[in-house]
């Protein structure tokens, strides 16, 4: 098993730019997890999925960020516009079975967006 | 107010030694999870508990519902477990159409000497 995928590793981008982190969960996995972390505020979740439905989005931080997937094995985290404030470690995290999120949960290696 | 604190936030420990980090929370819970962050970011989930006691190799989880609190042992310790140690809750609000919310603390930076 692959484990969860995700690209790119690593995104510079400027100020002002659309950015697009990419993850693939794993195979059979049914819900899905997108987290943030930074150096002021560690770990945050951010949106997650369960059927490829989002139940929680409340820790999208603003209507700048947006997050979709549109089938069982893909998932987008999208920021338009960038701003340098958002320079973080984005996780996705996978787990199965269920719709209960208490499950043990796969992470990914992370996307490091930097935002100049 | 944090909703999770953990402690101790460093600990720095020699090889072989019995180690102890702590968790305590002030929401309900669903469950309660374990996190390792290595050195070069990548995070593993460690215990996933709700109830009781869990062990995998070295590693032990404990959970206290009443008292909330929960603690993650490991027993002779190794230079290989030096990793960033995170707690994080998940606690289910009584309005059936939200979700689950996450909480996370700021983790334990554990730093074992050979």
């Amino acid at each position: 098993d692959a484990g969860v995928i995700q690209s790119p590793r690593h995104e510079v981008t400027e100020m002002g730019q659309e950015v697009t982190l990419r993850c693939k969960p794993i195979s059979g996995h049914n819900s899905l997890f997108w987290y943030r972390q930074t150096m002021m505020r560690g770990l945050e979740l951010l949106i997650y999925f369960n059927n490829n439905v989002p139940i929680d989005d409340s820790g999208m931080p603003e209507d700048r960020f947006s997050a979709k997937m549109p089938n069982a094995s893909f998932s987008t985290l999208k920021i338009q516009p960038s701003e340098p404030r958002d320079s973080a470690v984005y996780f996705c995290a996978s787990s199965y079975p269920g719709t209960d999120p208490t499950y043990e949960q796969y992470f990914g290696p992370g996307t490091r967006l930097t935002v100049t | 107010k944090n909703e999770v604190e953990q402690s101790p936030q460093n600990l720095t420990a020699q090889e072989g030694e019995f180690i102890t980090i702590n968790c305590s929370y002030s929401v309900g819970i669903s469950a309660l999870h374990w996190l390792q962050q290595h050195p070069g970011g990548g995070i593993v989930s460690l215990f996933m508990l709700s109830s009781g006691k869990k062990k995998h190799g070295r590693l032990i989880a404990t959970i206290n519902i009443q008292e909330k609190h929960s603690s993650l042992h490991i027993t002779a310790s190794h230079p290989r477990d030096s990793a960033v140690y995170i707690c994080a809750v998940i606690h289910r609000p009584l309005l059936s159409n939200t979700g689950n919310q996450f909480y996370f603390g700021t983790g334990t930076s554990l730093t074992v000497i050979p």
